[in-house]
């Protein structure tokens, strides 16, 4: 069965850097594309950031780029987030989530909490 | 970039029917697709380009889109449906294509 597995999450102040992983299983990770997704606390969703199956093919909300990189390695099965210069308003629930064609987010991990804070 | 509206709360008896809403600019001409989110959880998907729904998911989860609203219905409301819904669209014209809506946060009374 499709299996998504955030981690990396964690407490970090304000101007730090945390990276993020996904790994995926139960699916051939090459075919598919990939995104982040996050949810704040007691708020709603916000997608973050898009990569095609081959990596070649990458989208930012605008509200991290410059400051977030995504990246896949599929020789590994995994997917990634660096995130650099963290804001307050960075701190949520951190979603993997694997995609169809027709742009729905058909199965998502569990997330992991990133904290920024001092 | 694209906006899409949800009304923050919609309630319903239980076997009644629920009707979300989904506003947004022509959003008839997009591939709309529904979500389910119970506290502490993951999101999952309900029903995906408009109207078809996942193996898995109840026949009570049907959806429609034309003009400037899609519509999230579910049928027989049962208590087990109470959680937040959003709907979401992937704007293939844009630079950041991935678009929520703010949600809906059904009370089944």
């Amino acid at each position: 069965q499709v299996q998504l597995v955030e981690s990396g999450g964690g407490l970090v102040k304000p101007g730090g850097s945390l990276r993020l992983s996904c790994a995926a299983s139960g699916f051939t990770f090459s075919d598919y594309y990939m995104s982040w997704i996050r949810q704040a606390p007691g708020k709603g969703l916000e997608w973050v950031s898009y990569i095609s199956s081959s990596g070649s093919t990458i989208y930012y909300a605008d509200s991290v780029k410059g400051r977030f990189t995504i990246s896949r390695d599929n020789a590994k099965n995994s997917l990634y987030l660096q995130m650099n210069s963290l804001r307050a308003e960075d701190t949520a629930v951190y979603y993997c989530a694997r995609m169809t064609g027709y742009g729905d987010f058909s199965y998502w991990g569990q997330g992991t909490l990133v904290t920024v804070s001092s | 970039s694209y906006v899409l509206t949800q009304p923050p709360s919609v309630s319903v008896a239980p076997g009644q029917t629920a009707r979300i809403t989904c506003g947004g600019n022509n959003i008839g001409s997009k591939s709309v697709h529904w979500y389910q989110q119970k506290p502490g959880q993951a999101p999952v998907l309900v029903v995906y380009d408009d109207s078809d729904r996942p193996s898995g998911i109840p026949e009570r989860f049907s959806g429609s889109n034309s003009g400037n609203t899609a519509t999230l219905t579910i049928s027989r409301v049962e208590a087990g449906d109470e959680a937040d819904y959003y709907c979401q669209v992937w704007d293939s014209s844009s630079d950041h294509p991935g678009v929520f809506g703010g949600g809906t946060q059904l009370t089944v009374l």
